[in-house]
């Protein structure tokens, strides 16, 4: 069964780095796009990134865009986010889910959460 | 940006009923939407996509409809498991969500 587990969440001071990671199994990663999806505590889902199967195509929401960078690694079958430059308001839970351009996010993980604090 | 609007926010039901979850989104998204329902402390689950496509394993109570802006998702006799949240999505450019109706025990 499809299988996604998020990491590297934590807290972290304003204007800090975090690389989260998202291990897949289950499925042939490589054919899928995958996203990034956060949601920050007691609020609604927002649409962070997405990437191809292949890493050509990337995008972002302008919430992220210059500071965050989407990546993958399909000889590992991970997905990743490096984010730079932390505000308050990126504290969520960010999940990593299977999908994105032109396609609904069929498989979801946990989640892992990100907290920005002095 | 393509902004999404759900209706009611919250909405007290009891078990049985029919309950159906407005979406409206600010210019035409065809038919690419999607439902997702969200549980406490869980990830969203994908119940509906291509706005009335039934995701494998959903019980067949979960139905969506419409198209170009305005879509609904109807659970036609709600059971004890449906008390959550539910979000439309819409994939037509990037991704946006509505914030969310929440489905409370009456």
């Amino acid at each position: 069964q499809v299988q996604l587990v998020e990491s590297g969440g934590g807290l972290v001071k304003p204007r800090g780095s975090l690389r989260l990671s998202c291990a897949a199994s289950g499925f042939t990663f490589s054919d899928y796009y995958m996203s990034w999806i956060r949601q920050a505590p007691g609020k609604g889902l927002e649409w962070v990134s997405y990437i191809s199967s292949t890493s050509s195509h990337t995008n972002y929401a302008d919430s992220v865009k210059g500071r965050f960078t989407i990546s993958r690694d399909n000889f590992k079958n991970s997905l990743y986010l490096q984010m730079n430059s932390l505000r308050a308001e990126d504290t969520a839970v960010y999940y990593c889910a299977r999908g994105g351009y032109g396609g609904a996010l069929d498989s979801w993980g946990q989640g892992t959460l990100v907290t920005v604090s002095s | 940006d393509i902004q999404m609007t759900q209706s009611p926010s919250t909405l007290s039901a009891s078990v049985g009923d029919r309950v159906t979850i407005t979406c409206r989104a600010s210019q035409s998204i065809t038919n690419w939407l999607a439902w997702y329902q969200q549980k406490p402390g869980k990830p969203p689950k994908l119940l509906i996509w291509r706005a009335s496509l039934l995701e494998s394993g959903v019980p067949s109570r979960f139905s969506g409809s419409g198209s170009g802006t305005e879509f609904t998702l109807t659970i036609s006799s709600l059971q004890p498991d449906d008390f959550a949240t539910y979000f439309c999505q819409q994939y037509d450019a990037y991704q946006t969500f509505g914030q969310g109706t929440r489905l409370e025990i009456k």
